[in-house]
């Protein structure tokens, strides 16, 4: 169980255009999300916080405009980097929390990322 | 800023013995989490530790947190080959509520 998928697993496009990443919930109901960005040989860093049916809450730094979040299901959140530029380039991975979760307690779901890579 | 410094940020080791990774941070904290990550993958959920809570175990591994220290260990027993990876420390709490503020990682590698 606690199954995260995301769609796609890489993704290549040119600079300029908006790429679209899927974060699933596969058997349970996540009503927090969080997305993250990694770079080569570093660590994890949050970028955002998107709970069901309200505003995603940014990271300092984070820009919101360029990072669109929507957590309009309680199983789908997707992150979009609009105009895409060679710094976006990333390791993109999202979690997911469910129903009931508590965060002193229970632990995320980490889907498996989304490598992005803008030419 | 980044709480959660790692060490060693490399380890190397020969199949069988231990691996111990040492985590700090600078804040309280509801728990402490390790996670393993392969290269290029997503990430894998080891053990969490409350902040209330000294050692715990699961399989091969032992996941210590010092509380007034700031700092936890993850000593994995009997590695394998299939270790090899990166270990994550990740520290959720203080006024973060459900954040994890991850470490700089330790990559580990098992020689078989």
């Amino acid at each position: 169980g606690a199954v995260v998928s995301q769609h796609p697993s890489w993704v290549i496009c040119k600079s300029g255009t908006s790429v679209k990443i899927e974060c699933r919930s596969l058997d349970f109901q996540a009503t927090t999300m969080f997305w993250y960005r990694q770079f080569p040989k570093q660590s994890l860093m949050l970028m955002a916080t998107s709970n069901e049916g309200s505003k995603a809450t940014y990271e300092q730094g984070v820009e919101k405009d360029k990072f669109l979040i929507n957590h309009a299901s309680l199983t789908l959140s997707t992150l979009t980097v609009t105009s895409a530029h060679p710094e976006d380039s990333s390791f993109y991975i999202c979690s997911a929390a469910g129903t009931g979760w508590t965060a002193s307690t229970d632990t995320q779901y980490f889907g498996p990322g989304t490598r992005l890579t803008v030419l | 800023s980044q709480q959660g410094e790692e060490d060693p940020q490399a380890l190397s080791i020969q199949e069988g013995e231990n691996a111990t990774m040492n985590c700090s941070y600078k804040t309280s904290i509801n728990n402490l989490q390790w996670y393993r990550q392969n290269s290029g993958r997503g990430l894998v959920h080891l053990i969490l530790i409350r902040s209330n809570e000294r050692e715990k175990h699961s399989g091969r591994l032992r996941v210590t947190l010092d509380t007034s220290k700031k700092s936890s260990s993850l000593l994995i027993t009997a590695s394998r080959a299939a270790d090899t990876a990166s270990y994550f420390c990740a520290t959720e709490g203080g006024t973060s509520y459900g954040k994890l503020t991850f470490g700089q990682g330790t990559i580990l590698t098992v020689h078989p």
